[in-house]
């Protein structure tokens, strides 16, 4: 089906453990996004990617590392897990400037 | 102080009633978006508008660049429009760019039966 999916849905690991949140969509976009939903914060931009093997850093990428080998692909990894980094996660993707985003069913992540 | 400024935080209304959210914004932009997040769920664009007002079924969204001020208005509210409204903007590439959303904090909508 066309969208954009994310695994897993939910995920409970331990601090120092690395960890590969997934994304994928289906309508070859340009842009992909990664957003961390906090309590307070509201969305927040961790990385995101204008096209494939192109990435930048959003408002809070410490601790975070993103590729996007394929245009339909941008996985997002915690390398060493802390417990700040529980949160809930949403992937989007969006085609060209001034369109609207689109946005994955998220991923809700809990490190003991 | 935030970017992006959404009122109320919270609303409790009951059924049927007319209901306003109202998001202010400090930057210029080239558009404004509103989105919708249920309880456990995703997120969902509503409207994305750069001028005057735009409809859907019971939503309206208007905008007011002048004023750096948009409303989302909910006619006949009903229990199944309980949810976060979330209202973000696309800064002008001379104030940050626009490949990047600032997001206000939303603002959390219950509607009783």
């Amino acid at each position: 089906d066309a969208g954009i999916t994310q695994s897993p849905r939910y995920k409970i690991t331990e601090t120092g453990r690395q960890v590969t949140l997934m994304c994928h969509q289906t309508w070859s976009h340009s842009y992909m996004f990664w957003y961390r939903q906090d309590l307070g914060h509201g969305l927040r931009l961790i990385y995101y990617s204008a096209a494939a093997d192109i990435t930048d850093k959003g408002e809070v990428p410490d601790g975070y590392v993103v590729s996007r080998s394929k245009t339909e692909n941008f996985p997002l990894t915690l390398e060493s897990a802390t417990r700040s980094q529980t949160s809930v996660y949403f992937c989007a993707s969006r085609s060209q400037f001034n369109q609207p985003q689109h946005f994955g069913d998220g991923t809700r992540l809990s490190i003991l | 102080k935030n970017e992006v400024e959404q009122s109320p935080q919270n609303l409790t209304a009951q059924e049927g009633e007319f209901i306003t959210i109202n998001c202010s914004y400090s930057v210029g932009i080239s558009a404004l978006h509103w989105l919708q997040q249920h309880p456990g769920g995703g997120i969902v664009s509503l409207f994305m508008l750069s001028s005057g007002k735009k409809k859907h079924g019971r939503l309206i969204a208007t905008i007011n660049i002048q004023e750096k001020h948009s409303s989302l208005h909910i006619t006949a509210s009903h229990p199944r429009d309980s949810a976060v409204y979330i209202c973000a903007v696309s800064p002008l590439p001379s104030q940050g760019g626009s490949e990047k959303l600032v997001f206000g904090k939303g603002m959390k909508l219950t509607v009783n039966p």
